[in-house]
């Protein structure tokens, strides 16, 4: 199986912030990471896919990156709403895998 | 827009089959693999296994043992069998509609449905 680290595991910022998250793959696999959104008793929210294309009616303000083994995640001007639990996932090889989650709390 | 309405039993005893139905309302069923996943409580997010709509699947090797997948295309629906649970297995289960056949990310998730299992 392929393993996906995220780092760190969670992240204090305040409002207006800019953020990165991180995720490392155990072995490339080329640009097949997606990126998902959880809510507290929510179903995760898709945001972005192919490591930097966004999902329809995500808004830019979510950007992805990488190729191979590391990839980011990165929100600018933080919001509250933005304040959740982030996700990647490899979609390139069976079983797909999850990262562990990256927790982001408002300072 | 696809929406994904599942449904099942949330309380289990151990030993007994996890029964689980997710039902798809708008869009294409054809065309895409259905995923099912899992939360455990706090935890992080695990792929059980997914299926098309000609009944070809594929399966997590951790739960392929206990897992089954199956479709009703006349219905739109999939569901998840999962045999012999134990407490381990109590999670939040998700269906997911993926976008497309061969390494296609998720897209669509449904709302979610607590299992409990406990004697």
């Amino acid at each position: 199986d392929i393993q996906m680290t995220q780092s760190p595991s969670s992240l204090s910022a305040s409002v207006g912030d800019r953020v990165t998250i991180t995720c490392r793959a155990s072995q490339g696999i080329s640009n097949y990471l997606a990126w998902f959104q959880q809510k507290p008793g929510k179903a995760p929210k898709s945001l972005v896919y192919a490591a930097s294309s966004l999902q329809s009616g995500v808004p830019s303000k979510f950007s992805g990156g990488g190729s191979g083994t590391d990839f980011t995640l990165t929100i600018s001007s933080l919001q509250p709403e933005d304040f959740a639990t982030y996700y990647c996932q490899q979609y390139s090889s069976y079983p797909y895998t999850f990262g562990q989650g990256t927790k982001l709390e408002i300072k | 827009q696809v929406q994904l309405q599942q449904w099942g039993a949330g309380l289990l005893e151990p030993s007994e089959t996890l029964s689980l139905t997710c039902a798809v309302y708008g869009g294409s069923f054809s065309g895409y693999y259905w995923s099912w996943i899992r939360q455990p409580p706090g935890k992080g997010l695990e792929w059980i296994g997914e299926i098309n709509h000609s009944g070809s699947t594929n399966y997590n090797p951790s739960l392929k043992s206990r897992v089954t997948i199956s479709v009703d295309t006349s219905k739109n629906q999939f569901s998840l069998n999962l045999s012999s649970v134990t407490a381990a297995d109590t999670a939040v289960y998700y269906c997911a509609k993926e976008g497309g056949y061969g390494r296609f990310p998720l897209t669509d998730w449904g709302q979610g449905t607590l299992v409990t299992v406990s004697s």
